[in-house]
């Protein structure tokens, strides 16, 4: 199906050190990746995306793998914040239009 | 500022009752998408219009509708209010040129009492 499986569903991190999210998905039709992030009570921001021709993205302190062969996705940030500190959701997107999310993962970056 | 936007912002009601969520896409996108936020559920796709045509439908029940207007914001109705119809209510556009690209709004937050 159009499930996404996304791992840890939390993550305590020191500040300055590397976080990693990681998701699965199962629908070989899915082709576009992005990466959310949710401040409590605010909207979802789009913080990075991969389509399926491409297997690594970079922004920053921020980056995206995609291996297509095992299905999975995995967001990179290093040289965490404080204000990194947010809930994190992948998706996956596919010929449909829609986005399928993973359940979301919460990220503590402590000072 | 992801330039979507969506009133109100907060919305109080009872059981039983009917609301209407509205959303303004970003000047020149066609797609509008809904979505559904719950503690329990996460993140629920409902349902994308494009320019005036329903596209896709997702995990959306009966008592809710929507529809995209000529001016292209679009309305979620929820009627027959129950108690677990209380969540954050998104609104996402998209551009053309980019296919599922989705930028979201910043939410109507409905508590249903």
């Amino acid at each position: 199906g159009e499930n996404v499986e996304q791992h840890p569903s939390t993550l305590s991190v020191q500040e300055g050190d590397s976080a990693v999210i990681k998701c699965t998905y199962s629908d070989s039709a899915s082709n576009y990746f992005p990466w959310y992030k949710q401040e409590l009570g605010k909207r979802p921001q789009l913080i990075i995306d991969i389509r399926s021709n491409v297997g690594e993205k970079k922004d920053q302190r921020i980056a995206v793998t995609l291996n297509k062969t095992a299905k999975h996705f995995s967001l990179h940030i290093t040289e965490t914040q404080p204000e990194d500190s947010a809930v994190y959701f992948c998706a996956r997107g596919g010929s449909n239009y829609k986005l399928t999310f993973g359940k979301g993962t919460l990220l503590t970056v402590n000072p | 500022d992801s330039g979507v936007t969506q009133t109100p912002k907060h919305l109080i009601t009872a059981t039983g009752q009917r609301v209407t969520l509205r959303c303004s896409p970003r000047s020149g996108d066609l797609s509008v998408y809904w979505y559904q936020q719950s503690l329990d559920q996460g993140l629920q796709f409902l349902i994308q219009y494009y320019n005036g045509e329903e596209r896709a439908k997702g995990n959306i029940l009966e008592r809710f509708s929507a529809q995209q207007f000529p001016d292209l914001h679009s309305e979620l109705n929820l009627s027959s209010l129950e108690l677990g119809d209380s969540a954050l209510y998104f609104c996402a556009s998209s551009p053309s040129g980019e296919r599922n690209t989705q930028y979201f709004g910043p939410g109507t937050r409905l508590t249903v009492l």
